[in-house]
């Protein structure tokens, strides 16, 4: 099972504002590791959004931001969109699993 | 910028093994380490182990330890992901994935690039 917790779905008009949060532990974001960002649509591959809690990487639309606040992180999308509608999945490490996680994932929907 | 190609869909019995391949190409393969990710029908995305293309050999995640092989070969730029005693919940997409180097320790890396992923289905 996940040890990063997402909100099963989170869903918003075009032009509104959502927000994405992660939930971690003291074994993973709450011992500074960084956490990373990705889309997910069905049948492709998933694609790097956020890396490094904040960074977005090139080609990436600003309409896309990374915050932390102490164990829980955030990914923020302005601007909704319908081709924002994906699944989303935080990632970080864990020092317990000595692996890598990804959270329980998050299904946005543009209505 | 780095283009990683899998190999097709393959269809198994419960109890053998696959191995998927994962080529890369527009990139220094040896550069940068490489991750296995897998996703079950209506399940997340889930870390099977990382390898970096210098040693050859991989780590795995501790739920596939003993059944999961990672490796990676320079010479033909590819990395390899072989498990084995599969199982009917080992059907999933596989894919592999680079990973970005962050602050020197793996474990602020991220996947920056991924490959299309390989369609494994276990039956018995």
């Amino acid at each position: 099972q996940s040890v990063l917790t997402q909100p099963p779905s989170v869903s918003g008009a075009p032009g509104q504002r959502v927000t994405i949060s992660c939930t971690g532990s003291s074994s993973n974001i709450g011992s500074g590791y960084d956490v990373h960002w990705y889309q997910h649509l069905p049948g492709t591959a998933p694609k790097l959004l956020i890396y490094g809690i904040i960074n977005r990487p090139s080609g990436v639309p600003d309409r896309f931001s990374g915050s932390k606040s102490g164990t829980s992180v955030s990914l923020a999308i302005t601007g909704l969109q319908a081709e924002d509608e994906a699944d989303y999945y935080c990632q970080s490490y864990d020092i317990s699993l000595s692996g890598y996680v990804f959270g329980t994932g998050t299904k946005v929907t543009v209505l | 910028q780095v283009q990683m190609v899998q190999s097709g869909a393959e269809v198994k019995k419960t109890g053998s093994s696959v191995k998927v391949s994962c080529k890369a190409s527009g990139g220094t393969f040896s550069s940068y380490p490489f991750s296995w990710v897998r996703q079950a029908p209506g399940q997340g995305l889930e870390w099977m182990g990382r390898v970096i293309p210098t040693v050859g050999i991989g780590k795995s995640a501790q739920k596939f330890q003993g059944r999961v092989t990672i490796s990676a070969d320079k010479s033909t730029t590819t990395a390899y992901m072989e498990l084995s005693s599969l199982r009917s919940d080992d059907t999933a997409v596989y894919y592999c994935a680079r990973e970005g180097t962050g602050r020197g320790s793996w474990g602020y890396n991220w996947f920056d690039s991924w490959g299309q992923g390989t369609l494994v289905t276990v039956s018995s």
